[in-house]
């Protein structure tokens, strides 16, 4: 089946550094992908919905400048953590949908990201 | 709006025991229904999803759900659970048009006793 291949799978970064996670899908191509974040027990919450070639959409409260979405080709988005924080450790995960007719979302793995 | 509601946190079931896993949602169409299971510290994998059809579908690893529309449920079932299914379930509601992201439910977490 479909895969999504997200990277790296953890991260532990300084405070005020940045961190890039990539996340591709693998065999089938995504002009939508989405990317959520996750507190522990908690729940996903949508972050922000990356579009191939265009603008990201972000959800109320998340800060477009801290969160960097890139979407440059059918296959790739990059959700880049700028001048990370403490309060930024989390568990990203991006998902895709083929946009050829896809009904279900495949899912990265998903990275851990600590900002000590 | 759409939400989806699991009224369970945490259950706890005893290996070789029945399960069932409830998800309550609010959509404002048929929408695509879909149980993933997440262990910890890893991604998603999807159980089963529901479509359109038969509304009782059946799954990966013993699991089956059944959608009710008047109820607006899509509860997940096991007839008999391994202790290798401890993890965090959840359910999920996903748009037909393809440039809407999906929309989970707030999980539930299964224990396993031996």
């Amino acid at each position: 089946g479909a895969v999504v291949s997200q990277h790296p799978s953890r991260v532990i970064c300084k405070s005020g550094t940045s961190v890039k996670i990539e996340c591709r899908s693998l065999d089938f191509q995504a002009t939508t992908m989405f990317w959520y974040r996750q507190f522990p027990k908690q729940s996903l919450m949508l972050m922000a919905t990356s579009n191939e070639g265009s603008k990201a959409t972000y959800e109320q409260g998340v800060e477009k400048d801290k969160f960097l979405i890139n979407h440059a080709s059918l296959t790739l988005s990059t959700l880049t953590v700028t001048s990370a924080h403490p309060e930024d450790s989390s568990f990203y995960i991006c998902s895709a949908r083929d946009f050829q007719g896809g009904t279900e979302a495949f899912f990265g793995q998903g990275t851990r990201l600590t900002v000590v | 709006a759409q939400s989806v509601t699991q009224p369970d946190i945490h259950i706890t079931v005893s290996e070789g025991a029945s399960l069932e896993l409830r998800c309550n949602y609010s959509y404002g169409a048929t929408p695509y229904l879909f149980w993933y299971v997440q262990s910890p510290g890893q991604g998603l994998q999807l159980l089963l999803k529901y479509f359109s059809g038969d509304t009782l579908v059946q799954g990966i690893k013993g699991f089956e759900a059944e959608f009710k529309r008047s109820q607006s449920s899509f509860n997940l079932r096991k007839p008999s659970v391994h202790w290798s299914d401890a993890a965090e379930y959840f359910c999920a509601v996903g748009a037909r048009n393809y440039g809407q992201n999906f929309v989970f439910g707030p999980g539930t977490r299964l224990s396993v006793l031996p």
